[in-house]
């Protein structure tokens, strides 16, 4: 139980064009999604967290205007990386939260590698 | 700034040795915590919570839990080289807020490098 799958596992995409990623919960109801960026050897940064069927809420330094994130359902979250830049090249990983199998435990997405060249 | 310390490591073991892992953190009043562990390209998989002091046993792990002593260690006997991975501590923050949401997120130390060696 409490499985994640994210979607696409890994995309390129040419500079300027703007990417969408996945998250849905498959046997839970994800109440609360998490979106984190790892570069590489560096530890997990938090994004941003949302709720469904409410706005996001940013981390302080993400740009809300670029990462655009919207929890529609109780099984899909997604993460809209807009007019993408080489920087913006990393490891997105999302996370899901619902009230089981555990109201505290977060469970990972396998993660979804950005390169934009 | 409510923190979590983990040694970075790298921390190498011979196969069939205990690994022990320890973490730190800063708020006192904290009462969720996980272990993580993380594979080179792979995203983080959860390998245990604990939520009261003392020992908590599944498998090979043990984690430990001091409130008191605000720490929490991850304990992993027989280790075995495909243990050799980045193990994550996380705290669950009691109240996080920012810009004018509370999102009870977690907080992760920086993780702890184990490698096992054959």
């Amino acid at each position: 139980g409490a499985v994640v799958s994210q979607h696409p596992s890994w995309v390129i995409c040419k500079s300027g064009t703007s990417v969408k990623i996945e998250c849905r919960s498959l046997d839970f109801q994800a109440t609360t999604m998490f979106w984190y960026r790892q570069f590489p050897k560096q530890s997990l940064m938090l994004m941003a967290t949302s709720n469904e069927g409410s706005k996001a809420t940013y981390e302080q330094g993400v740009e809300k205007d670029k990462f655009l994130i919207n929890h529609a359902s109780l099984t899909l979250s997604t993460l809209t990386v807009t007019s993408a830049h080489p920087e913006d090249s990393s490891f997105y990983i999302c996370s899901a939260r619902g009230r089981y199998p555990s109201t505290d435990t977060q469970y990972f997405g396998p993660g979804t590698r950005l390169t934009v060249l | 700034q409510k923190e979590v310390e983990q040694n970075s490591g790298p921390l190498s073991v011979p196969e069939g040795a205990i690994a022990s892992l320890n973490c730190t953190y800063s708020d006192r009043g904290s009462q969720s915590f996980f272990w993580y562990r993380q594979y080179s390209g792979k995203s983080p998989e959860l390998i245990m919570s604990i939520y009261s002091n003392g020992d908590k046993e599944d498998g090979r792990f043990t984690a430990q839990l001091n409130k008191a002593s605000q720490y929490v260690s991850l304990l992993i006997r027989d280790s075995q080289p495909s243990d050799s991975a980045t193990y994550l501590c996380a705290v669950k923050d009691r109240v996080g807020v920012n810009y004018g949401g509370a999102t009870n997120k977690l907080i992760f130390g920086t993780g702890t490098l184990l490698a096992v060696q054959p």
